[in-house]
């Protein structure tokens, strides 16, 4: 089957880290996607890890362990723009390589 | 990175009434589009798979007849609610697969989206 968890909200203060995490179960799994979305918009790329690891783009690091279908995105040195929903996303190479995605995890920072 | 828009960006039609949205990759060939429907405070669902000439693969649960998908270009699909409702208000989100230069990125590009309000 196909199923994706992740918290529904957490909430960070200005400057701070915060790990969300993801955990999957996706047949056919090829790789794992998080995106950013404010609300009323479409989601934007963030990372994406295929291999166990973690992967570092500025502010934003993805980590990843196929082994326990698992995932986090850490965002440090939080912005007040940083308040939008995020996005866990496993591909399955099963049909054309689709997206399944979490539920999705609300960010709140405060000042 | 891959572009991709949809039109219209909103849309207010009245119950019984049949809309259409565009999904349009702007500077590459889509062979597959996808295509989500969110609600409120809700994640993506899935609603269906567009192939470049063939028919789409509809997600369980989701109603072919109702919602029309074409794809009968490279760059563009149409995603058409028939007889719409009130319950089909919703937020109408298309993506690309695009596959980078070393054929393993296979990110997907998201339109901005079109809002359909049903009164």
């Amino acid at each position: 089957g196909q199923n994706i968890d992740q918290p529904t909200e957490m909430t960070a203060t200005e400057g701070a880290i915060v790990q969300i995490n993801c955990t999957y179960q996706t047949s056919g799994f090829n790789g794992l996607f998080w995106y950013q979305q404010h609300a009323g918009e479409a989601p934007t790329f963030l990372s994406y890890n295929v291999l166990d690891g973690l992967e570092e783009k500025g502010r934003f690091s993805s980590f990843l362990s196929r082994s326990k279908g698992y995932s986090y995105l850490l965002l440090k040195e939080l912005q007040m723009k940083d308040s939008a929903s995020y996005l866990c996303a496993a591909s399955s190479m099963d049909s054309s390589y689709k997206l399944i995605f979490g539920s999705g995890t609300r960010l709140l920072v405060r000042p | 990175g891959a572009v991709v828009s949809q039109h219209p960006s909103w849309v207010i039609c009245k119950s019984g009434t049949s809309v259409k949205i565009e999904c349009r990759s702007l500077d590459f060939q889509a062979t597959t589009m996808f295509w989500y429907r969110q609600f409120p405070k809700q994640s993506l669902m899935l609603m269906a798979t567009s192939n470049e000439g063939s028919k789409a693969t509809y997600e369980q649960g989701v109603e072919k007849d109702k919602f029309l998908i074409n794809h009968a270009s490279l760059t563009l699909s149409t995603l058409t609610v028939t007889s719409a409702h009130p319950e089909d208000s919703s937020f109408y989100i298309c993506s690309t697969r695009y596959w980078g230069e070393t054929g393993v990125n296979n990110e997907q590009f998201f339109g901005p989206g079109t809002r359909l309000t049903v009164l």
